[in-house]
């Protein structure tokens, strides 16, 4: 089953609102990690919170977990038209030689101009 | 740092061909290298993992017969989808990280293909 699940499914704003998007997983984690996919492109690595921090800021991004709740949000601040784009959580599983990604189905974010 | 690249950036070919597509980490080593599918407005699925000189760990319900999968040097890793058939057209994404188990990965941009 989907291991990361984001909400809403898709998300439209205006340019300078704040958009949040959610992910919920089902397993523990060592890590999560939030990533951007313009159209037909590859993935960005946008964030990494590990499992033993609660929020984290990078820029324009704050990513907050809790793993009481096996929840995440990303809050992008005084958003941009540049910055509609597909968003995944992936989450880090624990266990195994590898680390193993396991992504939500994404958000697809649309900021008007 | 930590680019990534994929060749080609998109292939059509006729069923039943092959199609070899390369994924380089062109500013690290990759330890480990990983190929994901994407289908159209969906997820991106992990399909394998490679380190660097053994053999590829296959997920489940991936045909490592079908997707050859070849991570010959520290910059290089090779996926193979022999005879191809429209079902296999689709997103072909490779990662790279630098460390043994793969935390943090740096996505290449993606290879299209589509079988005719």
């Amino acid at each position: 089953s989907q291991q990361g699940e984001e909400d809403p499914q898709a998300l439209s704003i205006q340019e300078g609102e704040n958009a949040t998007m959610n992910c919920s997983y089902k397993t523990s984690i060592n890590n999560l990690q939030w990533y951007r996919q313009n159209s037909g492109r590859g993935l960005v690595h946008l964030i990494l919170i590990r499992s033993n921090e609660r929020e984290k800021h990078s820029g324009r991004l704050r990513v907050t977990l809790d793993t009481s709740k096996k929840s995440s949000s990303l809050l992008i601040t005084a958003s941009r038209a540049a910055d509609t784009a597909s968003y995944f959580c992936a989450t880090d599983g624990i266990g195994g030689a590898n680390s193993k990604l396991t992504f939500g189905k994404g958000i697809t974010l649309s900021v008007r101009p | 740092g930590a680019v990534v690249s994929q060749h080609p950036s998109w292939v059509i070919c006729k069923s039943g061909t092959s199609v070899k597509i390369e994924c380089r980490s062109l500013d690290f080593q990759a330890t480990t290298m990983f190929w994901y599918r994407q289908f159209p407005k969906q997820s991106l699925m992990l399909m394998a993992t490679s380190n660097e000189g053994s053999k590829a760990t296959y997920e489940q319900g991936v045909e490592k017969d079908k997707f050859l999968i070849n991570h010959a040097s520290l910059t290089l890793s090779t996926l193979t989808v022999t005879s191809a058939h429209p079902e296999d057209s689709s997103f072909y994404i490779c990662s790279a990280s630098p460390w043994v188990r793969g935390e943090t990965q740096y996505f290449g941009p993606g290879t299209r293909l589509l079988v005719l």
